[in-house]
């Protein structure tokens, strides 16, 4: 299964923009990259993924780059609310559909 | 609203007694698996279904069954579980396992003493 990195914790200012890493170096051609966070209590929640290409819903946007091997989840304003623990996720192999969950990066917003 | 329903949300329990904890979807998912979370560990798959009567083993099966009688229910069943068993188990959906989003429960914390 192929394997993420990032950041143990970020911090960001309330109404900022967050800018969350994520390396994936042994990403093959046909993985998606997927976004999860993690808010206190509760379970893990969809942000976002995509294949090649930027990608922007209503939570975040994902930029990733041109060789795959790295992305980034954009917050475009951060609230008090988006504080969790963000999770960058490449599919596991055999389509199973497991995630690969890691460590994840834990966002603090500071009003 | 769409969702996805685990029951009990806490149980403490002794080892050896049977217990089973319920996981339901109200959005006609297909697929739909179990993890467990543990300090220093992440989230881990236990087992997985991609269909009625359709389950596989995850990373991690050891101590668990799971049935997919109908669509909507995926129970985890313990039968005789022990204190390494302990967790916080999460129940999750998506139309298909592929690449889909996946909807999660709101979690079940078991503990086995």
């Amino acid at each position: 299964d192929a394997k993420t990195t990032q950041p143990n914790s970020m911090e960001s200012n309330e109404e900022e923009p967050v800018h969350l890493p994520c390396n994936h170096s042994t990403i093959s051609g046909t993985d998606y990259i997927h976004w999860y966070r993690q808010l206190p209590s509760q379970g893990p929640e969809y942000v976002i993924h995509g294949l090649t290409s930027n990608v922007n819903n209503r939570m975040a946007s994902l930029a990733i780059a041109e060789d795959r091997k790295s992305s980034t989840l954009i917050l475009h304003r951060a609230t008090l609310r988006d504080a969790a623990v963000y999770y960058c996720i490449l599919p596991g192999s055999g389509n199973t559909g497991k995630l690969i969950f890691g460590q994840g990066t834990t966002l603090q917003v500071k009003p | 609203e769409a969702q996805v329903t685990q029951n009990p949300r806490y149980l403490i329990t002794v080892t050896g007694k049977k217990l089973t904890v319920t996981c339901s979807q109200n959005m006609n998912h297909e697929y739909m698996s179990w993890y467990r979370q543990d300090p220093g560990l992440g989230l881990r798959q236990i087992y997985y279904s991609m269909n009625v009567e359709v389950t596989d083993k995850g990373d991690v099966p050891e101590g668990y069954k799971v049935s997919r009688k109908e669509k909507r229910n995926f129970p985890l069943i313990l039968e005789s579980p022990s204190p390494n068993q302990t967790s916080l188990y999460f129940c999750a959906s998506s139309f298909a396992g592929f690449n889909q989003p996946q909807h999660f429960g709101d979690g079940t914390r078991l503990s086995i003493l």
